[in-house]
């Protein structure tokens, strides 16, 4: 069966320091990734997804990144964190069909003091 | 704009009852509607998906679609209070691996 792993659980880091977290998809192959934040009280927002290794669509445009350097491990990254950047991140698979629906790791709750 | 819309609640339903929660959606090329349980401070899991009009049962859920209206609606019978949690409703984009996701419905369900 599939399992993803995102981590870490929760991270409280300073502004302007650097953020990397990472997602790992296990028991498929070419699996679509996808990176969402979740603000308090609030939606779903699509921040990056990738078909492939090397493959990055960004939907926001703000101070992150995402990189696919495996194909089934996916980082999102910054160089300086904001405070808008607090949050829960959410990694996710689908399989690589359209219409398929998404599978979450448990998020990482970020905090930036 | 392609939009799904959820009316945010909360819902409150006594426990035993049916509870309905409702979705509209604007993208006429949406083909596939999925359903997702958020609990307080966890990720959404997966409930149900439905691709053809009509009902699609899974134990107390059972998902209806309708889309000459682009309706979707989730029914919960026997409602627990473990079924107290938000619920998200998304919809495929035409032709595009990303899915158009609604604000949420809070439920609360009454011991």
């Amino acid at each position: 069966s599939q399992t993803i792993h995102q981590w870490p659980a929760t991270l409280v880091q300073p502004v302007g320091s650097p953020l990397s977290l990472e997602c790992t998809v296990e028991g498929t192959s070419n699996p679509n990734l996808y990176w969402y934040r979740q603000a308090a009280g609030r939606g779903l927002q699509l921040l990056f997804y990738s078909v492939g290794i090397g493959q990055i669509s960004s939907e926001v445009p703000q101070n992150l990144s995402a990189s696919r350097p495996q194909d089934r491990q996916f980082i999102l990254s910054s160089k300086k964190l904001l405070l808008s950047d607090s949050g829960f991140y959410l990694c996710a698979w689908s399989t690589w069909d359209f219409g398929t629906p998404l599978h979450f790791g448990n998020g990482t709750r970020l905090t930036v003091t | 704009q392609k939009e799904v819309e959820q009316n945010s609640g909360p819902l409150s339903v006594p426990e035993g009852a049916i509870a309905s929660l409702n979705c509209t959606y604007s993208d006429r090329g949406s083909q596939s509607f999925f359903w997702y349980r958020q609990y307080s401070g966890k990720s959404p899991e997966l409930i149900m998906f439905i691709y053809s009009n009509g009902d699609k049962e899974d134990g107390r859920f059972t998902a209806q679609l309708n889309k000459a209206s682009q309706y979707v609606s989730l029914l919960i019978r026997d409602s627990q209070p473990s079924d107290s949690a938000t619920y998200l409703c998304a919809a495929s984009m035409d032709s595009n691996y990303q899915l158009i996701w609604g604000a949420g419905t809070k439920l609360i369900i009454k011991p």
